[in-house]
């Protein structure tokens, strides 16, 4: 049973680039929550998809923004990359009418210069 | 707005030894609270969820427990190993699992 995949693993951009980072829910789940973790700080909530639409969103501009497909995998994209951007990015996976226990891939590092 | 509250920030320990870690939340309409354990740049494990309705989930050598009343919970180790160490997060979710909403985290060090 695959858990949360999520890729790249480390990437390396410069300001004002684009990017985009993926994430394979585990088998059986249909939500999907992103989060960005700063070096010694809790996760910091993004926003949440199900059904193909965001369904909840935290205090992240529009530059960050997101797409759920229908096999319930999942992308994040962040516009116009500020240093302040770095930081591990997380993909989490729940199963909206249970229990909602997240499981988390091992993330995505992002390095803005 | 909830917001979670993790004390101490960091914890050290000789091996053997029983520990507790606190959480707190301001919002008692928390629905799930689930603690993970992070290891160094990698990603979260599920450690305990304690349900709307539950009080108390155990684990192996750990326990933790939720009180919605007073607005915290508390994960509980035994015996205490130097494979223990790591920083252990908890959170709480709203009603629905929508949103989820970490503390910053307790980093454990259990010496040998």
């Amino acid at each position: 049973d695959a858990g949360v995949t999520q890729s790249p693993t480390h990437l390396i951009k410069t300001r004002g680039q684009q990017v985009t980072l993926r994430c394979s829910p585990k088998s059986g789940h249909d939500t999907v929550s992103w989060y960005q973790q700063a070096l010694g700080q809790g996760p910091q909530f993004i926003f949440q998809y199900y059904e193909e639409e965001e369904r909840q969103r935290g205090n992240f501009p529009d530059r960050f923004s997101g797409h759920q497909f229908p096999n319930y995998s999942s992308e994040l994209n962040v516009n116009a990359l500020l240093l302040g951007d770095s930081a591990l990015y997380l993909c989490a996976s729940s199963f909206y009418q249970y229990t909602g226990e997240l499981f988390f891939g091992e993330g995505s590092r992002l390095t803005v210069l | 707005k909830q917001e979670v509250t993790q004390i101490p920030a960091a914890l050290s320990v000789p091996e053997g030894e029983n520990l507790v870690l606190n959480c707190s939340f301001t919002d008692s309409a928390i629905y799930n609270l689930q603690w993970f354990r992070q290891d160094p740049g990698k990603g979260l494990t599920s450690l305990l969820l304690i349900q709307s309705s539950q009080r108390e989930q155990t684990s192996g050598r750990l326990n933790a427990s939720l009180d919605k009343s007073s607005g915290r919970s508390t994960l509980y180790i035994a015996a205490s190993q130097p494979g223990d160490s790591a920083t252990y997060l908890c959170a709480g979710s709203d009603s629905g699992g929508f949103k989820t909403i970490f503390g910053a985290g307790t980093r454990l060090f259990v010496k040998a």
